[in-house]
């Protein structure tokens, strides 16, 4: 089982509507998670980052935690031609020689068409 | 956010030349940073883990006298890449650290002939 596991997509919405993404990690340990958006041929932005289970929500982006199920998604209400990246999942290090180290997924391409 | 700077952001070379690659915090200090490579169309693999001071700890696989990493400064890391051959090609970028998360650089693209 690979640490970090996401569909690869490519998820392909329409404008306007709403993009789930998804993943699940191996690492009970894990106390943060981030969300990152990569396009092509650029390094990763940080989206946003979530700790505590539940939804957080920061303008049109909800990061949700579920650590019982080993399991974070993000939504993107609204998805602008604009969202049209690839979103990588990172949960954070446990602590240790962990600490601060992020594990990424393979990512999840989206593609918003208008 | 946070800015993190590197240099340069490209740079083609000949097989058997070293190339250093420089990444700064520019508005915070940062006494982690980090290393990774993107091949196309894979995810960011962690070559090493630099902190301020001390050696960098490597991640398994990754040659620690082939990929020198060097903190001499709260806002300064560099990653020299030795005797590069064009399988060193890639996306190299490195992020830097803050209490909250990382902030990636924008990273350097290395083409060995």
């Amino acid at each position: 089982q690979k640490e970090v596991e996401q569909n690869s997509g490519p998820l392909s919405v329409p404008e306007g509507a709403i993009a789930s993404l998804n993943c699940t990690y191996s690492d009970r340990g894990s106390q943060s998670f981030f969300w990152y958006r990569q396009y092509s041929g650029k390094s990763p932005e940080l989206i946003m980052f979530i700790y505590s289970n539940g939804d957080k929500e920061d303008g049109r982006f909800t990061a949700q935690l579920n650590k019982a199920s080993q399991y974070v998604s993000l939504l993107i209400r609204d998805s602008q031609p604009s969202d049209s990246a690839t979103y990588l999942c990172a949960p954070g290090g446990a602590g240790g020689t962990s600490y601060g180290k992020l594990t990424f997924g393979q990512g999840t391409i989206l593609t918003v068409h208008p | 956010g946070a800015v993190v700077s590197q240099h340069p952001s490209w740079v083609i070379c000949k097989s058997g030349t070293s190339v250093k690659i420089e990444c700064r915090s520019l508005d915070f200090q940062a006494t982690t940073m980090f290393w990774y490579r993107q091949f196309p169309k894979q995810s960011l693999m962690l070559m090493a883990t630099s902190n301020e001071g001390s050696k960098a700890t490597y991640e398994q696989g990754v040659e620690k006298d082939k990929f020198l990493i060097n903190h001499a400064s709260l806002t300064l890391s560099t990653l020299t890449v030795t005797s590069a051959h064009p399988e060193d090609s890639s996306f190299y970028i490195c992020s830097a650290s803050t209490p909250q998360t990382q902030y990636f650089g924008p990273g350097t693209r290395l083409t060995v002939l």
